[in-house]
């Protein structure tokens, strides 16, 4: 299985700042990743596609990079409403594996 | 517009199975395939397998093979993901997702309690 190594596993930030969350793929996905956005109590929403490709009328200030095994998400001008965990999911390979997860909390 | 409609929460004792439903609309159901993803209390997301709709083809992943049965009605729109020989550790929030690639819309989430 690819294990996907995603840190930190915590981060707080202020309204305004930017942040990068980071996934590493423990072989080369090529661009097979996506991020997702989970808060308390909802299903997960994807933000980005084909690790930098915005999914529908996600807000800008959400961006993804990468490719083989080093992938990241930026989140630019915070929002109190991007309070929430952040999760990379590989698909080039079964079984799909997800990174642990990045609760960002907004101070 | 895509929605995806789940079955109710359940409450099971170990040893028995468990069905929860998926219920899809707002585009053409055989045109992607379905996951199934599960999340236990306060962890990670966890991918189960998927579906394609169209042939009817599966794919689990290995650690649920021979306890996870997942199915579809097309004639409903509707994708039913079967869990069998039920532990506690098995409690968790079950969501079916759309997507032949990265799933892109889910559902609410059906909990599954396991309690004795």
């Amino acid at each position: 299985d690819i294990q996907m190594t995603q840190s930190p596993s915590s981060l707080s930030a202020s309204v305004g700042d930017r942040v990068t969350i980071t996934c590493r793929a423990s072989q080369g996905i090529r661009d097979d990743l996506a991020w997702y956005q989970q808060k308390p109590g909802k299903a997960p929403q994807r933000l980005i596609y084909a690790a930098s490709s915005l999914h529908g009328r996600r807000p800008s200030r959400f961006s993804g990079s990468g490719s083989g095994t080093e992938f990241s998400l930026t989140i630019t001008r915070l929002q109190p409403e991007d309070s929430a965990t952040y999760y990379c999911l590989q698909h080039n390979s079964y079984p799909l594996t997800f990174g642990q997860g990045t609760r960002l909390e907004i101070k | 517009q895509v929605q995806l409609v789940q079955s109710e929460n359940e409450v099971k004792r170990p040893g028995a199975s468990v069905r929860v439903s998926c219920k899809a609309s707002g585009y053409i159901f055989t045109g992607h395939h379905m996951n199934w993803v599960r999340q236990a209390p306060g962890q990670g997301l966890e991918w189960m397998g998927w579906i394609n709709p169209a042939t009817g083809d599966i794919k689990y992943a290995q650690r649920f093979q021979g306890r996870v049965t997942v199915t579809r009605d097309t004639s409903i729109s509707t994708v039913y993901m079967e869990l069998t020989r039920l532990r506690s550790d098995d409690t968790a929030v079950y969501f079916c997702a759309r997507g032949s690639y990265s799933p892109d819309y889910w559902g609410q989430g059906t909990l599954v309690i396991v309690s004795s």
